[in-house]
This record gives C-alpha cells, sequence and structure tokens, in this order.
C-alpha cells in the first residue's frame, strides 16, 4: 500500500535552515508528483510547492520563492523540502503529499519549531 | 491565485441529521476533460487531511456513503446525509486545477 514516512520534528532557531525528508514506498515513485503543504497551529493548509521526481522540475508558491528548495532522490525514493531563513511565522506541521487524479494522499507531518 | 471560500466556518450538528459545507472557488474549477477539479477533506486533531471526494464527486475508497460531494464550475458542496459522532473535525475543500493548489478556510463540525 501507498506509504510516505516522514522525518521527526526539528527544533531550529530564527535564521537557521530546515531539511525534511519524504519517503516514499508502495508505489513507482517517480510516476507521482510530490507536493508539500504546511500547517500553523490552529491555523488551514498553505500549500508550498510541488516536485516532479522524474527529473526534479519543482514549482513553488510565490512567498517562499528564495528560501524554499525541493529535491528528489530516486535510489532511495525519497523527497527533501529545505526552507531556509527560518521566522517563528514558519513554525508549523509540514506534510508531503502523492498527488494523484487531482487529489493527495497525505504523509504524518513533520513538526517544525523556531525558537530561540 | 483560486481563491476557495467556504461556509459556515462551525456548524454544530445533532447526530442523526443532515448537514452540508458550501465552497466557492474564485474561477471555474471545470476542466476541459469535463472533471472539476475539488476535492473534500476532512482533519481530525493530531492526524492529517484524509480525503473524502475527488474531481467533485467522487467519493474515495472506505469513505462511507453518507458522504458525497456535488457542484460544477464554481458551486460546490459536501454533504452527510446522517452526521455520526466520528465525524467531528475540521473540512477543507481544495482546489487541485491548478498551482498553487489552495483551500478553503475550513469548516469545523461539531456534535451537538
Amino acid at each position: 500500500q501507498v506509504q510516505l514516512v516522514q522525518s521527526g520534528p526539528e527544533v531550529k532557531k530564527p535564521g537557521a535552515s530546515v531539511k525534511i525528508s519524504c519517503r516514499a514506498s508502495g508505489y513507482t515513485f517517480n510516476d507521482y508528483y510530490i507536493h508539500w503543504v504546511r500547517q500553523a497551529p490552529g491555523q488551514g493548509l498553505e500549500w508550498l510547492g510541488v516536485i516532479n521526481p522524474s527529473g526534479g522540475r519543482t514549482e513553488f508558491a510565490h512567498k517562499f520563492q528564495g528560501r524554499l528548495t525541493m529535491t528528489s532522490e530516486t535510489s532511495t525514493t525519497t523527497v527533501y523540502m529545505e526552507l531556509t531563513s527560518l521566522t517563528s511565522d514558519d513554525r508549523a506541521m509540514y506534510y508531503c503529499a502523492r498527488a494523484s487524479t487531482g487529489h493527495l494522499f497525505w504523509g504524518p507531518g513533520s513538526l517544525v519549531t523556531v525558537s530561540s | 491565485d483560486i481563491v476557495m471560500t467556504q461556509s459556515p466556518l462551525s456548524l454544530p450538528v445533532t447526530p442523526g441529521e443532515p448537514a452540508s459545507i458550501s465552497c466557492r472557488s474564485s474561477q471555474s474549477l471545470l476542466n476541459i476533460n469535463g472533471y472539476n477539479y475539488v476535492d473534500w477533506y476532512v482533519q481530525k486533531p493530531g492526524q492529517p487531511p484524509q480525503l473524502l471526494i475527488y474531481l467533485g464527486s467522487d467519493r474515495a475508497s472506505g469513505v462511507p456513503d453518507r458522504f458525497s460531494g456535488s457542484g460544477s464550475g464554481t458551486e460546490f458542496t459536501l454533504r452527510i446525509s446522517r452526521v455520526e459522532a466520528e465525524d467531528v473535525g475540521v473540512y477543507y475543500c481544495m482546489q487541485a486545477l491548478q498551482t498553487p493548489y489552495t483551500f478553503g478556510q475550513g469548516t469545523k463540525l461539531e456534535i451537538k
């Protein structure tokens, strides 16, 4: 069955970077785009960007361009999301999600805390 | 960006009664292939969102048939025919027609 396993919680200082992994299994890795969505505490859902694991093409939300990177590693069927220059506004649960037929299958989330 | 507007934002429901949530998009979500690219998800505390309905009206695998989705273009509705206690959570609509994918604000369903 399709499974997305994400890396564990992170605590970062303001100005630092965080890199989260999302390991996929149960399907052909290169056949499905992976999206990243975040959710601040008590808030709604915010789309960050998407990566095509086949070739690595990415697209990001405008507000994150310049400080967001996504990469994929076919050998380990893992996608990575790195966000730089963290502020307290980046404190959130970060979800990877596999796209299929216009819908998303979500990973469990990775909690990022930004605190001095 | 496509703006998704949900209503109501809070929905108290008596068990056994029906419930409906509306979602309006700022532009049509009808693709040239004839499908509306709108999904409905429910998020329960401490969990990621779970898919209920995709392409406007297709029920996801394992979703009870008391959940249904309808609508086309810019107006969409999620209906629960008879609410059960386990349906408590926050319901989101999402458009997947174009990036950036965008979400409604969420509707919190609670049991009276």
